[in-house]
């Protein structure tokens, strides 16, 4: 059965500073990684997808992944306030069945 | 959650009763997955659809559900005979198939009671 992990949280963070969530997955075929963002009552919000490895960087966003590791990342720099959520890595196997996976997902708080 | 719609937001059903959902994906799409997220859970895969075809539904229990995509109209996620543990949130996401990033919908929050 495939299994995404992520790091347990809760994650705090004060204003200005890196947050660091991590992802495992169990599937070595996965080809597709995500990361949502899920505000309290919400639906998730794609911020970031990454499909090989190394780094991919979108404005205070870097997802990294390592697929002989099995791992993916997202760093949030500068946090604000505003990114107090819950953040979801999801992992599809290809194909062209893109269903997801999910993690449980890591509850981010950062302080003023 | 450009574009994707759910209906209704919210749903509240007595055990026993039916429920029905519904998800217009985003306009060009013809793909949609339906997925649950019960309480201080993940997100978990229901069903795989295109219009008039169920692709993957090895997520959706065997029983009481059944989820259909019409030529026409919206995709409805069906649940007989509600029980207290079918409450939870129910996303729907649309692609074009072409490409796998998934847009998720509002959501419906549907609780038993």
């Amino acid at each position: 059965q495939k299994e995404v992990e992520q790091n347990s949280g809760p994650l705090s963070v004060p204003e200005g500073a890196i947050a660091s969530l991590n992802c495992t997955y169990s599937d070595r075929g996965s080809q597709s990684f995500f990361w949502y963002r899920q505000y309290s009552g919400k639906s998730p919000e794609l911020i970031m997808s990454i499909y090989s490895n190394g780094d991919k960087e979108d404005g205070r966003f870097t997802a990294q992944l390592n697929k002989a590791s099995q791992y993916v990342s997202l760093l949030i720099r500068d946090s604000q306030p505003s990114d107090s959520a819950t953040y979801l890595c999801a992992v599809n196997g290809g194909g062209s069945n893109y269903k997801l996976t999910f993690g449980k997902g890591t509850l981010l708080t950062v302080n003023p | 959650n450009a574009g994707v719609m759910q209906n209704p937001r919210h749903l509240v059903r007595r055990r026993g009763q039916e429920a029905r959902l519904r998800c217009s994906p985003m306009k060009g799409h013809s793909h949609v997955y339906w997925y649950r997220q019960l309480p201080e859970e993940g997100l978990k895969f229901m069903v795989y659809l295109q219009k008039e075809n169920i692709i993957d539904e090895s997520g959706m229990p065997k029983e009481r559900f059944s989820a259909e995509f019409p030529k026409e109209g919206p995709s409805i996620l069906r649940i007989q005979q509600v029980v207290r543990g079918d409450s939870a949130a129910y996303f729907c996401a649309s692609t074009t198939g072409q490409e796998d990033e998934q847009y998720f919908g509002p959501g419906t929050r549907l609780t038993v009671t």
